[in-house]
């Protein structure tokens, strides 16, 4: 079961450059999710989407930008990146009646640096 | 604004014994509740929830206790077991439906 996927596991960039993290689910989960991992911040929002061509900000959404062209895929976009963009990127999936307490589903994780 | 907060970031505790991971939070309004479980390198995986209407959850050596005049839950782990090491973030729904808030986290291990 694949579950949530997320693409590139490692990268490491310089500043000023961009890239996109791609993730994919195969569970027909209407929302997805990005989160950011930081040292003692826990796990912010960066974007969501409650839908196929819908995303919303979150906590955390500037310097990033999302798609969702397809109800499977999320992609996160970092046009200009920054050293404080340095993080673990988390993506998660779930039904649309999170809010009844069904739980979110995690990717592995993307770890990206920025020098 | 945190809305849910987890003050302590780390616990140690002794293979056998109880371990219990607290969590605050400010909005009266939320219904849910959910402990996610981190190990190094992958992602949180969901662990156990309680609704607002309840005050007690049990699943397994895992129960969460619900205080809602205190806005405090918390996370039993009896008997807590080597494999139980990990981080573990307390979350909830956020205000106006908005996806899920974590807290920052408390590291657990548990020595053997």
């Amino acid at each position: 079961n694949a579950g949530v996927t997320q693409t590139p596991k490692f990268r490491v960039l310089k500043t000023g450059q961009s890239m996109t993290l791609l993730c994919a689910q195969d569970m027909n989960h209407e929302y997805m999710y990005w989160y950011r991992q930081d040292p003692g911040m826990g796990l912010r929002l960066i974007h969501y989407s409650v839908g196929e061509g819908t995303t919303a900000k979150g906590e955390v959404p500037d310097g990033y930008n999302v798609s969702r062209l397809k109800k499977q895929n999320f992609l996160l976009g970092l046009e200009s990146a920054a050293p404080s963009q340095t993080s673990v990127y988390f993506c998660a999936s779930s039904r649309p009646d999170v809010y009844s307490g069904n739980t979110i589903y995690f990717g592995e994780g993307s770890w990206l640096t920025v020098v | 604004d945190q809305q849910v907060k987890q003050n302590s970031p780390s616990l140690s505790v002794q293979e056998g014994r109880i371990s219990i991971l607290n969590c605050d939070y400010t909005n009266s309004m939320f219904d849910y509740f959910l402990w996610y479980k981190k190990y190094p390198a992958e992602g949180p995986t969901f662990l156990i929830s309680i609704s607002s209407i309840k005050d007690k959850n049990e699943d397994g050596r895992f129960t969460v206790f619900l205080n809602k005049s205190a806005k405090h839950l918390s996370l039993h782990i009896v008997p807590s077991q080597p494999g139980d090491s990990a981080v573990y973030f307390c979350a909830a729904p956020g205000s106006g439906n908005t996806p899920l808030v974590f807290g920052k986290g408390t590291r657990l291990s548990v020595i053997a």
